[in-house]
């Protein structure tokens, strides 16, 4: 059972641009929400994160858009650049403070 | 660089082997966690080790079991391997237990099973 739903599978976008990942997920106990980033031959690496208390965090180009009631969240990556190619996963945690992915999405930023 | 190091590389093994894999984590992090990655996929959570005592469980089966050492570093230990487990096998180390401490990842094992 897929607990955190990723989407796009795959995005391509124009260097300047604004990347935008989707997540959703069903467990209302989730209380912790992590975007890693993973590049080809590298483990994952935290990029940002938020609690369910906060509708938006936003770190330099990197900013999470929270919705509790729509049980939605999403991560966008404003003017976007080649190095931010890269794999992206979406992630939540349960009480058991294990750490759920989503399946990824691969991002390619064209120069 | 996280500081987290993983060996071997690489493995291929055949049907029915066992294999462990090792993790060596930053100094002072009490804590290990340890994921399967196959292919296209997100990581999954095998378990987490804290203190040298196993600290949680994810859905694998007993034929995927653990040792942490208080050297800050670990094994992963998998009997009777099967063609589905072939993917690439990564350790987390945090300094603490709680899933938000950051967990800083090695580059992980690729392992083929054959």
């Amino acid at each position: 059972q897929q607990q955190v739903k990723q989407s796009p599978q795959s995005l391509i976008v124009q260097k300047g641009g604004i990347s935008i990942i989707n997540c959703a997920y069903e467990n209302t106990a989730f209380d912790y929400f992590p975007w890693y980033q993973q590049f080809p031959g590298k483990g994952p690496a935290l990029l940002i994160a938020i609690r369910p208390d906060v509708s938006e965090k936003k770190e330099g180009r990197f900013t999470i858009s929270f919705n509790k009631s729509a049980k939605q969240f999403s991560l966008h990556i404003m003017d976007s650049q080649p190095g931010d190619s890269a794999t992206y996963f979406c992630a939540a945690t349960d009480r058991d403070d294990k750490i759920i992915f989503g399946k990824g999405t691969r991002l390619h930023i064209l120069p | 660089e996280t500081g987290v190091t993983q060996s071997p590389t690489h493995l291929i093994k055949t049907r029915g082997q066992q294999v462990t894999l090792r993790c060596s984590s930053q100094s002072g992090h009490n804590t290990v966690s340890w994921y399967q990655q196959a292919l296209g996929q997100g990581p999954q959570f095998i378990f987490q080790y804290y203190r040298e005592e196993e600290n949680g469980r994810g859905n694998f089966p007993p034929r995927f079991s653990g040792l942490q050492f208080p050297n800050y570093s670990s094994e992963l230990n998998v009997n009777a391997l099967e063609l589905d487990d072939s993917a690439l096998y990564l350790c987390a180390s945090s300094p603490g237990s709680r899933s938000t401490d950051t967990q800083y990842f090695g580059p992980g094992t690729r392992l083929t099973v054959l």
